[in-house]
């Protein structure tokens, strides 16, 4: 069966420190790969895709970066973090296009 | 472009009571459409999710959805909430041609409160 993991569950960073949170999926090869930003009022935000290794798409401008250096392996990162940049992010996968989403189990970050 | 509106973000119902969730979508071409729910502090797991099939959507715990094109909505039901079912609720909407990555969009959720 198919997993998916996400960490760390929580952070505290100061302003202006690195950030590097990984998901990895389980079970599967060649997964679509999937970050997500979850603001309290405002539904989930993707900020990036990648539908293969090295291939990454983004949605929105912002203060992040993502990478995947393997197939089942994705990473958001940011050099310095903003306090914008505070939320649950949530790492997802799916087969392919218009396939059902499956999530991690977040990862709620503050910035102080 | 796609887009979902979730009317009502906060619903309590009583133990016992219906539960019903508003999702209206838009879309410019024929959707997929998914209800996702979020347990506190937990991602998102699936609920139900419309392909065309049937217009009636049987999802886990009892929720169903009724897809009305006319209407152009999505609403969640279930018969007799229960009080594991407090969480949010997440309606979103995928669009058939996105080609090679799911392009899905999501409402702003709504969250249930049930009432002993």
């Amino acid at each position: 069966s198919q997993t998916i993991h996400q960490w760390p569950a929580t952070l505290v960073q100061p302003v202006g420190s690195p950030l590097s949170l990984e998901c990895t999926v389980e079970g599967t090869s060649n997964p679509n790969l999937y970050w997500y930003r979850q603001a309290a009022g405002r539904g989930l935000q993707l900020l990036f895709y990648s539908v293969g290794i090295g291939q990454i798409s983004s949605e929105v401008p912002q203060n992040l970066s993502a990478s995947r250096p393997q197939d089942r392996q994705f990473i958001l990162s940011s050099k310095k973090l903003l306090l914008s940049d505070s939320g649950f992010y949530l790492c997802a996968w799916s087969r392919g296009a218009n396939e059902k989403l499956f999530f991690g189990s977040g990862t709620q970050l503050s910035v102080l | 472009a796609q887009s979902v509106t979730q009317l009502g973000s906060h619903v309590s119902v009583s133990e016992g009571a219906l539960v019903l969730l508003r999702c209206n979508y838009s879309s410019s071409v024929p959707p997929y459409l998914f209800w996702y729910v979020q347990y506190p502090n937990q991602g998102l797991q699936l609920l139900l999710k419309y392909t065309s099939a049937a217009t009636l959507v049987k999802g886990i715990n009892d929720f169903e959805a009724e897809f009305k094109k006319s209407e152009t909505s999505f609403h969640l039901t279930k018969p007799s909430a229960h009080m594991s079912d407090a969480a949010e609720y997440f309606c979103a909407v995928s669009d058939r041609e996105s080609g090679g990555y799911q392009k899905v969009t999501f409402g702003t959720g709504t969250k249930l409160q049930v009432i002993p």
